[in-house]
């Protein structure tokens, strides 16, 4: 299974401060994505890793591959209340469609 | 409004009764997925399409699940004789690359 699991499950922060999730997966894989899921906006893409890249930035969110540890991480600088939702990675194997989510780390954001 | 839309948002129904959700993917995208969440876990794939064939369909399905997009646009999904390990949130996901848009949802009850 190529199924991403995310560590914290939950975690809570200060407006302003920087939160870090962390996801990690058991298969080799074409490239990780990583989406956020609120109760207003639904499930939204952030971001696309392929696998032989090591870091892409959008914005405040940084993400890393490490695809010999089998890990990536997702850091969002500067947090704001409104970046309080689930956050979710999403591995895909080469050739593959298919997206497997994990439980998803719960971020809140204190204002 | 260009995004995927998914009919109904919200279903109540009783336990044995039939249902059918429809999704509109985003006109252009070959890929359409169907995932259930249920609260606080993640998507949980259940098949894709990519143009009107079903490419993948998860072991996890029982066989009182069924989809169809016949004409490679939009997509149904059925379930028969609902049990009220059914009850979820719905999700529909269109792409045309590894990026998935992801509708609003529906959400099921099965009393």
């Amino acid at each position: 299974s190529q199924q991403g699991e995310e560590d914290p499950q939950a975690l809570s922060i200060q407006e302003g401060e920087n939160a870090t999730m962390n996801c990690s997966y058991k298969t080799s894989i074409n490239n990780l994505q990583w989406y956020r899921q609120n109760s207003g906006r639904g499930l939204v893409h952030l971001i696309l890793i392929r696998s032989n890249e090591r870091e892409k930035h959008s914005g405040r969110l940084r993400v890393t591959l490490d695809t010999s540890k089998k890990s990536s991480s997702l850091l969002i600088t500067a947090s704001r209340a409104a970046d309080t939702a689930s956050y979710f990675c999403a591995p895909s194997v080469a050739g593959g469609f298919k997206t497997i989510f994990g439980a998803g780390t719960r971020l809140f954001v204190k204002a | 409004d260009t995004g995927v839309s998914q009919d109904p948002r919200h279903k109540i129904t009783k336990r044995g009764q039939n249902v059918t959700f429809r999704c509109d993917p985003i006109s252009e995208h070959n890929r359409l997925y169907w995932y259930r969440q249920t609260l606080g876990q993640g998507p949980e794939f259940l098949t894709y399409f990519q143009n009107e064939a079903q490419l993948e369909k998860s072991r996890l399905l029982s066989d009182r699940f069924s989809a169809e997009r016949p004409k490679g646009s939009f997509s149904t999904l059925e379930i028969q004789r609902t049990e009220q390990g059914d009850s979820a949130m719905y999700l529909c996901a269109s792409s045309r690359a590894e990026t998935q848009y992801f509708g609003p949802g529906t959400r099921l009850l099965v009393l």
